[in-house]
């Protein structure tokens, strides 16, 4: 199957400090990955859509100027946690869109990253 | 909404077949269903995708009924590293976002 990356595995920051997180797909191109948040005991939760080359749509709930989110090609996402206060610690999984052959997309998820803000 | 249901929990033993159904009565016309696998601290990986009548692979087979509003994974022979969440998943029609529902937390004994 595809494989999607996502660096880094694990952060810990102070709060106040921006943190980076990216995804790649590795042997596939992507015009759509999907950024996840999940806390423990509970399911993914979507947070955006990033398009390539536009701008990214938000779920409700989800303030887009606190996530940014930047698609700059068919292989690269990043999510941007601005001012991270310790309620944004969680662990954030991306998800590239395969788009196959046909109607049989596939989405491919990356490992996550585990963020813990101080 | 493409909303999916499944069973919160299962239990099971050692080397018998495992069968976990969802219902996804919203299902699109052209969409697949496709189910996905959890270990704790990981991304879901994919297991199998199917639109209808019965997939197999290499680690599950998947059940389709005629009017795709349900679909049953099997995982044949479960062993210990089995124990994981599984969750089944359809498209929100239109858009490509998956909408995940609580998944089925499987637990495999010994």
């Amino acid at each position: 199957g595809a494989v999607v990356s996502q660096h880094p595995s694990w952060v810990i920051c102070k709060s106040g400090t921006s943190v980076k997180i990216e995804c790649r797909s590795l042997d596939f191109q992507a015009t759509t990955m999907f950024w996840y948040r999940q806390f423990p005991k509970q399911s993914l939760m979507l947070m955006a859509t990033s398009n390539e080359g536009s701008k990214a749509t938000y779920e409700q709930g989800v303030e887009k100027d606190k996530f940014l989110i930047n698609h700059a090609s068919l292989t690269l996402s990043t999510l941007t946690v601005t001012s991270a206060h310790p309620e944004d610690s969680s662990f954030y999984i991306c998800s590239a869109r395969d788009p196959g052959q046909g109607r049989q997309e596939t989405q491919y998820f990356g490992p996550g990253t585990r963020l813990l803000v101080l | 909404l493409a909303k999916t249901t499944q069973p919160i929990s299962m239990d099971s033993y050692e080397g018998q077949e495992v069968n976990i159904t969802c219902s996804h009565n919203n299902i699109a016309t052209n969409d697949y269903i496709t189910w996905y696998q959890q270990f704790p601290s990981q991304g879901p990986r994919f297991i199998i995708q199917g639109y209808k009548t019965k997939v197999t692979n290499e680690v599950a087979s998947l059940f389709i009924p005629a009017d795709r509003k349900s679909s049953t994974l099997s995982l044949p022979r479960v062993s210990l590293s089995d124990t994981a969440v599984y969750y089944c998943l359809v498209e929100i029609p239109g858009t490509y976002k998956y909408i995940f529902g609580t998944g089925t937390r499987l637990k495999v004994l010994a």
